[in-house]
């Protein structure tokens, strides 16, 4: 079965200070992985893909991830955090030979203090 | 396009009664998702549809629940009878099966079984 790890429930950064939300993953075969972000009562919107190719993989609003099989990760990163970035993140992961639909991790909620 | 459109965006309701959600993807999407999203167990696919046809209904918590699509231009998510338990939000997704990775959501409905 497939699944998703967020290990940390909150990441708390200073403003302009790099940042990284963690995300492990585990599927049977090879993997699709993604990026989604979630602003107050708002529904969720994709930042970034992860198919096939280079390892690391650049998206929306700066935010960029690095794949990595060998540790099932694929974790998110920013080098310079923007108050505005403050939201809930979600890793995400499609089994491609298991499915169709999105596997959500619980979520991680990203504070940016000015 | 205005997007996947969800309704009611707030649902108060009484235990025991029936409740049912709505949502219109966007239009020639030919995927479409229901999550219910809780701060305990975070965001879970409860089912979902291609070209109109349930695929995957194992995430249905149980036969209080129901799903349906009669046509590509809305589905609805029923709960009889409704649960405290059943307080959460509800999200609908679609998306095309040339860009399976990229699914937008609506912004989802607050329920409260009070």
């Amino acid at each position: 079965a497939q699944s998703v790890a967020q290990p940390e429930d909150q990441v708390n950064v200073a403003e302009g200070n790099p940042l990284t939300v963690k995300c492990t993953y585990s599927v049977s075969g090879n993997p699709y992985l993604f990026w989604y972000v979630q602003y107050p009562n708002r529904g969720l919107q994709f930042l970034l893909k992860y198919i096939t190719g280079d390892n690391l993989v650049k998206g929306s609003y700066g935010f960029e991830a690095e794949f990595n099989k060998s540790q099932t990760s694929f974790h998110l990163k920013k080098p310079s955090a923007l108050v505005s970035d403050s939201a809930l993140y979600f890793c995400a992961v499609r089994d491609i030979q298991a499915g169709t639909a999105l596997i959500f991790g619980k979520g991680t909620t990203l504070s940016v203090s000015s | 396009d205005a997007g996947v459109i969800q309704s009611p965006r707030h649902e108060v309701t009484e235990m025991g009664q029936e409740v049912t959600l709505r949502c219109k993807p966007i239009s020639g999407h030919d995927y479409l998702f229901w999550y219910r999203q809780t701060m305990m167990r975070g965001l879970e696919l409860l089912i979902y549809f291609n070209n109109n046809v349930p695929i995957d209904d194992s995430g249905m918590p149980e036969d209080r629940f129901s799903a349906k699509m009669p046509n590509a231009s809305f589905s609805t998510l029923k709960i009889q009878p409704s649960e405290p338990r059943d307080s959460a939000v509800y999200f609908c997704a679609s998306s095309l099966v040339s860009d399976l990775w990229s699914y937008t959501f609506g912004s989802g409905t607050r329920l409260t079984v009070v």
